[in-house]
């Protein structure tokens, strides 16, 4: 089955430890996107990539890092300098050809810092 | 700027009832794309539509419909006979304008819908 996946479903960091989640895709495609999700509000982007090994911050990149080396793999590094990085972590992929813009999702990575 | 605004933070219905979220939404484009997610209790975003902005026509799908209005600037969703598996946080998007050279989302802050049984 094509789709994307983000593992764990659910981690625990203590302060001032780094930790880095997966996002996979077999959809082959292009672009792929990182977003936060806080409690009653919407997604705010990351980080987003539009081809291998190159990759753009988005609206809230501090003390967030990413890597693409691979077009079906893109993760995200939490680092200690993320001062609240308790949230929901959602991953997205998009096909570029089509021109639509039309993201589809993980099923997302709940970080709690302890 | 972009900006997309749903005032309904929550919604209440009883099973059987039609409900309508409501999405406002600003940008410069001229062409751009439009798009309701729902975020089941499970926490994956789940596409369900997406609407062209030359694309005025309503849509329809099974209970869901959409009312794109590009003169009031809206883009409006409604379930009818509502189920309680609809309970749900529904997100609407909206494509970011071309000149930025992002092809990311610009979101609301998403309606949650209970359906009472």
């Amino acid at each position: 089955d094509g789709g994307i996946t983000q593992s764990p479903k659910y981690l625990f960091r203590k302060e001032g430890q780094n930790v880095t989640l997966s996002c996979e895709q077999n959809l082959n495609h292009d672009a792929m996107y990182w977003y936060r999700q806080d409690p009653g509000q919407g997604l705010r982007l990351i980080y987003y990539s539009q081809i291998v090994n190159d990759f753009q911050k988005g609206d809230i990149a501090e003390g967030y890092s990413v890597s693409r080396e691979k077009k079906e793999s893109f993760p995200l590094t939490v680092t200690s300098a993320q001062k609240n990085p308790t949230a929901f972590y959602l991953c997205a992929s998009s096909s570029i050809l089509t021109s639509t813009d039309t993201q589809y999702f993980g099923p997302g990575t709940r970080l709690t810092v302890l | 700027a972009q900006k997309v605004t749903q005032a309904q933070t929550e919604i209440s219905v009883v099973e059987k009832e039609d409900v309508t979220l409501d999405c406002v939404y600003e940008t410069r484009d001229t062409t751009y794309y439009l798009f309701w997610y729902k975020q089941p209790p499970s926490g994956e975003l789940v596409f369900l539509i997406r609407r062209n902005s030359f694309d005025e026509q309503n849509e329809i799908s099974g209970r869901y419909s959409w009312n794109f209005q590009k003169s009031t600037s809206s883009f409006n969703f409604t379930i009818t006979a509502s189920q309680v598996v609809d309970s749900a946080v529904y997100f609407c998007a909206l494509s970011e304008a071309r000149d930025t050279g992002r092809r990311a989302l610009t979101f609301g802050s998403g309606t949650r819908l209970q359906v009472q049984p």
